[in-house]
């Protein structure tokens, strides 16, 4: 799977737009992009994922660039409760990696009021 | 909720001793994956299961690991002669046959071994 990398620490007002920038520029055609975050001292939660589009739920919206070695979590009002660890992941989702999942080191973000 | 569970939540032991760890997953999700995640670090792959078969074991699962999925539902991981070194948190996802990357996790067997 391709590597990720990601700032390892951000801040963010609440109320306000978070933006998690991560980079993966040796993604290949049929790797996804995951995004996941682990709030302390529990298990990670899966948030959303992508391939080439553009994605929104009800928790966040993934803006992958036209050339897919870089993508942007956007969490469109920021909670106290987002504050957590984000990882980015790039995985082909199935594939030869049964999806298993490659973490780094994720992004600290910390919401502060 | 009918989320991934795990138990225990927590477990102490001391050094040498055997321990096993459960984890039920999600119902219809016939993909089971084990995780390991210690102190400031992600989580790392440990092993996954497509129903019954266990079909990838990462090399940090040494033969002192053993895990199992009798069934196809919940599945254990037990270890064997603990180290120091196997305090972690295990965690325990799943996920259905289609988005195998769309995992569940849960909340984790957090071990301390002395």
């Amino acid at each position: 799977d391709a590597k990720t990398t990601q700032p390892p620490s951000m801040d963010c007002a609440e109320g306000r737009a978070a933006n998690l920038p991560c980079n993966h520029s040796t993604i290949s055609g049929n790797e996804y992009v995951y995004w996941y975050r682990q709030i302390h001292s529990q298990g990670p939660q899966y948030i959303i994922h992508g391939l080439k589009n553009n994605e929104t739920n009800e928790m966040a919206s993934l803006i992958i660039t036209e050339d897919r070695k870089s993508s942007t979590l956007i969490l469109p009002h920021a909670t106290l409760r987002d504050t957590a660890v984000y990882y980015c992941i790039v995985s082909d989702a199935g594939g030869t990696s049964y999806g298993k999942l490659t973490f780094g080191q994720g992004t600290i973000l910390t919401v502060h009021p | 909720d009918t989320g991934v569970s795990q138990n225990p939540r927590h477990k102490i032991t001391k050094r040498g001793q055997n321990v096993t760890f459960r984890c039920d997953p999600i119902s219809e999700h016939n993909r089971l994956y084990w995780y390991r995640q210690t102190l400031g670090q992600g989580p790392e792959f440990l092993t996954y299961f497509q129903n019954e078969a266990q079909l990838e074991k990462s090399r940090l699962l040494s033969d002192r690991f053993s895990a199992e999925r009798p069934k196809g539902s919940f599945s254990t991981l037990e270890i064997q002669r603990t180290e120091q070194g196997d305090s972690a948190m295990y965690l325990c996802a799943s996920s259905m046959f289609r988005g195998p990357g769309t995992q569940y996790f849960g909340p984790g067997t957090r071990l301390l071994v002395l």
